[in-house]
């Protein structure tokens, strides 16, 4: 068990909805990361917080957003979802430095209908 | 761009065999390049690597970085069933820790 909590596991819905992903950093880690994982692709990186701010951006459509609260847990957000967005979504957290790995959570499977 | 390609994308032995799997880079700002093993779902962390040449090493796995050459090995000796996975090799490229993946090998362990 890696502490980094996703919520929910599995998420199934309808194209042009709009879902949210939850998840809770390990305790003391500050900085928490989204990444994409598709069947066909590697993890692709989507947007880092740290301690409630924007740190890095990847190809994060403009679809989706996220944000990170005062309690450092962080949600991300995907609208007008489309069969393409199908995909597991992970969360990984770390304090915030420079050169340090990465725990990652279990992951929320999103099926597009 | 900076990119992460590993090979091969997947491999299948036999239990007791010695496989190496290879992951090479080329990005703007190398920090660092790790290694981690996907099962089911979350990806754990092996290995984090900054210098070169000099092996980490952790039961029957271990791994080497060329900062030279760009590349990186993971070998896994004596291979078992529970060794099989997903082997992702990531690079840290920027200042917040920011990794950019390769697509895997999936290793696939036989009795």
């Amino acid at each position: 068990d890696s502490g980094v909590t996703q919520t929910p596991k599995h998420l199934i819905t309808a194209t042009g909805q709009r879902v949210t992903l939850r998840c809770s950093p390990r305790s003391g880690d500050l900085s928490v990361y989204w990444y994409q994982q598709s069947l066909d692709q590697g993890l692709q990186f989507l947007i880092q917080y740290y301690n409630g701010e924007e740190r890095a951006k990847g190809n994060i459509l403009e679809r989706f957003s996220a944000q990170q609260f005062p309690d450092l847990h962080s949600e991300l957000n995907l609208s007008s979802l489309e069969l393409g967005d199908s995909a597991l979504y992970f969360c990984a957290s770390s304090f915030g430095g420079a050169d340090e790995k990465l725990f990652f959570g279990s992951g929320t499977q999103l099926s597009v209908l | 761009e900076d990119k992460v390609v590993q090979s091969p994308l997947s491999l299948v032995v036999h239990e007791g065999d010695t496989v190496t799997l290879n992951c090479s880079y080329e990005v703007t700002n190398f920090r660092s390049l790790l290694w981690y093993k996907q099962e089911k779902k979350a990806p754990t962390f092996l290995f984090m690597l900054t210098s070169s040449g000099i092996e980490k090493k952790s039961g029957r796995l271990s791994s080497i970085l060329d900062k030279k050459e760009l590349f990186s090995i993971l070998n896994i000796t004596a291979t078992q069933t529970g060794d099989s996975a997903i082997y992702l090799c990531a690079v840290n490229t920027g200042t917040a820790s920011k990794l950019t993946f390769g697509t895997g090998t999936r290793l696939q362990v036989t009795l």
